[in-house]
């Protein structure tokens, strides 16, 4: 089966960096993306690897280690309107462009 | 910035009765999706959809649920009959492609579906 882990919830301070892990044991890995969602709203999209290693988007970063199953997502200079639910999700080669979610981890941001 | 839209905001039925969630995709997107999201559970994939063909779906998509495009812009998602665990947070999705290089798929704001 299709199985992705991350964190139930984490807390760090405002201006801090804080880094989320997910793994994952799926089949016909076709890329790994990162969504943030708010409390009562649509995932929005963050990051995306398809190869190994780190993505950089200003503030954002992403790494994938496709032999180990894992990636993360590493959130520099931490605001307070960065606290929300932090989703992996896997999408599935050849099978209709489906994305399989994590359980999601929910970021405290703290003062 | 071209987004993807979803109406009603939140509908609210009787057990039994039959719903209709719509959709506009962002306009020059040709794959769509739609997914559900129970209170406090994880996001879960129920259909994608490509060339007026469903193209995968989930244990979760049964006889109880279709998908239609009528038109250029809509994508729809009806429930037949819906039960109190259809209950959820309904998210349309679409992206420019799908199975090979950065194809992200961009959510709608979501019909909350409350069944009484």
């Amino acid at each position: 089966g299709q199985n992705i882990d991350q964190p139930t919830e984490m807390t760090a301070t405002e201006g801090a960096i804080v880094q989320i892990n997910c793994t994952y044991q799926t089949s016909g890995f076709n890329g790994l993306f990162w969504y943030q969602q708010h409390a009562g709203e649509a995932p929005t999209f963050l990051s995306y690897n398809v190869l190994d290693g780190l993505e950089e988007k200003g503030r954002f970063s992403s790494f994938l280690s496709r032999s180990k199953g894992y990636s993360y997502l590493l959130l520099k200079e931490l605001q307070m309107k960065d606290s929300a639910s932090y989703l992996c999700a896997v999408n599935l080669y050849n099978q209709g462009g489906k994305l399989i979610f994590g359980q999601g981890t929910e970021l405290s941001v703290k003062p | 910035e071209p987004e993807v839209t979803q109406t009603p905001s939140h509908q609210v039925t009787q057990m039994g009765q039959e719903v209709i969630l719509r959709c506009v995709p962002i306009s020059n997107h040709l794959y769509f999706y739609w997914y559900r999201q129970i209170l406090g559970q994880k996001v879960e994939f129920l259909v994608s959809f490509y060339n007026n063909e469903i193209s995968e779906k989930s244990e979760i998509f049964d006889d109880q649920f279709s998908v239609e495009r009528p038109d250029g812009s809509n994508f729809t998602l009806k429930i037949r009959s819906t039960k109190l665990e259809d209950s959820a947070m309904y998210f349309c999705a679409s992206s420019t492609t799908r199975d090979r290089g950065r194809n992200e798929q961009f959510f709608g704001p979501g019909t909350r579906l409350t069944v009484l």
